[in-house]
């Protein structure tokens, strides 16, 4: 199966403080990318869906100005918290499709944030 | 046993016991169902995937069975493991429309030895 990496697992930061999330597709071009936040005990639940070239479109209760998506090109994406507070702490996964491999999305080992 | 409170719903297996995971779906037009585990701190795994033209698809171990009249989706395990145990989660997609996945609320497998 196609690979997709994500970095970091894990980030420490303070309240404030911004952080970036990346998201790569190692083998293969990902025309679209999903951001998922998952809380513990709980589903992964839709961020936003970015295709490259193009502004992310966000889920509704997703502000857009506090988690930044970029995705500047065919196999990087990255997702920026800004000004993060301790409720922004939780476990960030990305996901890519292409369109050459047809339906499947393939996942990111994911990203546990703590903000302190 | 099964259990559905505030957390994820827990399923408890004996080690070599048969697993029956359910997922009930809303979309009646998603046409395409993904079975993923999760293992704890990781992203999850894809195990087995179906489409709405098919009602049944074996993999090793596991089976998917995909009920579209009550929009049921369930996965079996057969002779499971101590490795199985993890949070399995039922997506749903309408292929090729780019659309993201919805996933599921989730079971927690605990197979016991």
């Amino acid at each position: 199966g196609a690979v997709v990496s994500q970095h970091p697992s894990r980030v420490i930061c303070k309240s404030g403080t911004s952080v970036k999330i990346e998201c790569r597709s190692l083998d293969f071009q990902a025309t679209t990318m999903f951001w998922y936040r998952q809380f513990p005990k709980q589903s992964l639940m839709l961020m936003a869906t970015s295709n490259e070239g193009s502004k992310a479109t966000y889920e509704q209760g997703v502000e857009k100005d506090k988690f930044l998506i970029n995705h500047a090109s065919l196999t990087l994406s990255t997702l920026t918290v800004t000004s993060a507070h301790p409720e922004d702490s939780s476990f960030y996964i990305c996901s890519a499709r292409s369109r050459r491999r047809g339906t499947e999305a393939f996942f990111g080992q994911g990203t546990r944030l703590t903000v302190v | 046993g099964e259990s559905v409170g505030l957390h994820l719903p827990t399923l408890s297996v004996q080690e070599g016991d048969n697993s029956i995971i359910n997922c009930a779906y809303s979309n009646s037009a998603s046409d395409y169902f993904i079975w993923y585990k999760q293992e704890s701190g990781k992203g999850p795994q894809f195990i087995i995937d179906i489409r709405s033209n098919m009602d049944k698809r074996q993999g090793q171990r596991v089976t998917v069975l995909l009920n579209k009249t009550v929009k049921h989706l369930s996965l079996q395990i057969a002779a499971t493991q101590p490795g199985d145990s993890a949070v399995y989660f039922c997506a749903e997609n309408i292929s090729d429309s780019g659309y993201a996945l919805n996933f599921g609320k989730g079971t927690s497998l605990l197979v016991t030895p």
